[in-house]
């Protein structure tokens, strides 16, 4: 069975700074993983996904992930934060592609002036 | 790209009222359709996903039901509401390997 844990409820990091949102995944062979961000009242928005190849991979605002198959982890990154990146960030694994996503339980991120 | 559109954005209905909600994507053909359930603004859980018209799996049993009367139409039912079918319901489309989301329907019963 497919699992994805973000060990981290809330993160909270000064404009600026670099962040770090963490995800750890459990899949029988190779992992589809995607990450989106959800604003108050607002669907999930798709942020970046890993199917194969460079292990960092570049997505929308400035975000990067990396995909680390022996920590079986793919933690979202930005270099440098702003307010406006203060949202609900999701994790999510799939099997095979185009079949159910299984999500995390979110991290917020809270990003203070 | 896709676009998902749902309906109504917000709904206030009473215990033991019927329910419809409806998810109708544009952009693109044959998609993989899904309702998800969001509790308390955190964690999404899969309720139904739908491969084709007329092909529905439900991934949890409970009042609510799903149709694919068309392609790009999908709907999510229920004969009776119960207080614990208050959230906010997301559609999503998947063409290839990435699900998009619609805007989502904040459901309260009372």
């Amino acid at each position: 069975a497919q699992s994805v844990a973000q060990p981290e409820d809330q993160v909270n990091v000064a404009e600026g700074n670099p962040l770090t949102v963490k995800c750890t995944y459990s899949v029988s062979g190779n992992p589809y993983l995607f990450w989106y961000v959800q604003y108050p009242n607002r669907g999930l928005q798709f942020l970046l996904k890993y199917i194969t190849g460079d292990n960092l991979v570049k997505g929308s605002y400035g975000f990067e992930a990396e995909f680390n198959k022996s920590q079986t982890s793919f933690h979202l990154k930005k270099p440098s934060a702003l307010v406006s990146d203060s949202a609900l960030y999701f994790c999510a694994v799939s099997q095979w592609g185009n079949t159910p996503l299984v999500f995390g339980k979110g991290t917020r991120l809270s990003v203070i002036a | 790209s896709q676009t998902i559109h749902q309906w109504p954005a917000t709904l206030v209905q009473p215990v033991g009222s019927p329910l419809s909600l409806e998810c109708t994507v544009e952009g693109t053909s044959n998609p993989n359709l899904y309702w998800y359930r969001q509790a308390a603004g955190r964690g999404l859980q899969l309720l139904f996903y739908s491969v084709g018209i007329g092909q529905i799996s439900s991934e949890v049993p409970q009042n609510l039901s799903a149709s694919r009367p068309q392609d790009r139409q999908f709907i999510l039912s229920s004969k009776k509401l119960l207080l614990s079918d208050s959230g906010f319901y997301l559609c999503a489309s998947a063409g290839t390997d990435t699900q998009y989301f619609g805007p989502g329907t904040r459901l309260t019963v009372l």
